[in-house]
Order: structure tokens, then sequence, then C-alpha cells
């Protein structure tokens, strides 16, 4: 059964490195999407992406988020300088229509 | 804004049943039902759109009142497999698009 795939599973950085997160989507889904799980907490929209472009994004994904689709497979998520409340889960999600499918997600520690 | 779940925490017995509810201060077009266990992804369970419809599979299955802005989601029988926290996401449009997540319910079902 075709699945979201995300690596790495877990990144420990230090705070005001930089980090990339990736995923590569189900292969015949049109849009993608990074949501973040604080631990212990719900889970939280960060940026959706169609068409090689943004079409939504959160108050959380200021400048210090980007978002990339390289080539016809990898979708990633490149946060820069983190801090340590970036600490948490982050998942990525495809989608071609209505059901999003979810990856097994990057447990991120910023120490 | 994000919908409302309750109960927050719910501890059965295996073969107890156990409804969970969503609701959402707008009007919505679809309501999506995911499990997540500890430490995992959300996994998707089922999607109900604008129409009022019921759904369902296996022992689980949902409703969603289009009218009221609230879903429910029920559980019959429950088994241990079961346990974990269940989020509703919502969507305010036809097609793809973000889901906006509720805070959770805790489930846990002992032997």
């Amino acid at each position: 059964e075709p699945e979201v795939t995300q690596t790495p599973s877990h990144q420990v950085t230090q705070m005001g490195q930089e980090v990339i997160l990736r995923c590569v989507p189900i292969s015949n889904h049109l849009y993608f999407y990074w949501y973040r799980q604080i631990l212990g907490q719900k889970v939280e929209f960060l940026v959706s992406f169609y068409n090689n472009e943004i079409s939504e994004k959160s108050e959380i994904f200021d400048d210090q988020f980007s978002v990339e689709r390289p080539d016809g497979s990898n979708f990633t998520l490149k946060i820069r300088s983190t801090k340590l409340e970036d600490s948490a889960m982050y998942f990525c999600a495809s989608t071609l229509n209505t059901e999003a499918f979810f990856g097994q997600g990057t447990r991120l520690t910023v120490v | 804004q994000q919908p409302v779940q309750s109960p927050q925490a719910v501890i059965l017995r295996e073969g107890e049943d156990a409804v969970i509810n969503c609701s959402s201060s707008k009007a919505l077009y679809s309501v999506h039902w995911y499990r997540q266990k500890h430490g995992e992804a959300p996994v998707f369970l089922m999607i109900l759109l604008k129409g009022g419809e019921q759904k369902g599979h296996d022992k689980i299955s949902a409703s969603f009142n289009e009218k009221k802005q609230q879903s429910s989601l029920y559980l019959t029988a429950s088994q241990l497999s079961y346990s974990g926290t269940y989020f509703c996401g919502t969507g305010l449009i036809q097609g793809a698009q973000k889901l906006v997540f509720g805070q959770g319910t805790r489930l846990t079902i002992n032997p």
C-alpha cells in the first residue's frame, strides 16, 4: 500500500542551526502539507503546497520556515536558525483530493 | 478556530462503547477522523462530507450533522487496539485543503 515516507525519523540539532526535513509523498498525490505536533498537544497546520507553490500557510510558518519540492518526488521543510520551541513532531501529509495520509513523522529536538 | 472535542479522555473496559464528539463554530464541508497511537502518525479512519451522512467500517462509525456543525465517532464493542488519541480534523471547502484539528480525545481500553 502506498505511503508517505519521512526522513529522518529523529533529528537532534543545536539551537541556531538549520535543519531540513524530508518527505516523499504518495506518488499520484497533488497536494502536500506540513503539520507540527508539540508533545502532548494537537496537530497544527503549517503549510500547504500545490502546483509547485505555497497555497496556504499558518501564522506559525514565518520567515524561519521554507518548503521546496526540489524534484518530482521529494518535499522538504527547512527550518532556519532553530529555536528551542521548534522541538516537536513534524508530519508530512499528502492527498489526491480529500483523504489526507500522514507520514510517520520526524521528531525534531532542539537543544 | 479549532473544533472542540469532547470528552477529553475516556477510559473503558474492553467490549464497552464510546462516543467522541467534535463541534465547530464554523460551517463545515467535511470532517476527518484520525486515530493516533503514542509516538506514531495519525492514521486516517474516515471522512464525512456535507450532506449529513453516516459512515462506518467494522465497529467504528461516524455521523455528521452539518446543521449543528457537529460530528460524532462511535466505537462499539471496543477492542484493546482502539486505544489511542482520536482527532477530528475539519475542512471548510470542497476538495483538498488544510485540516484544522481538535485537541484530541484520549481513549484508553483496559482488559
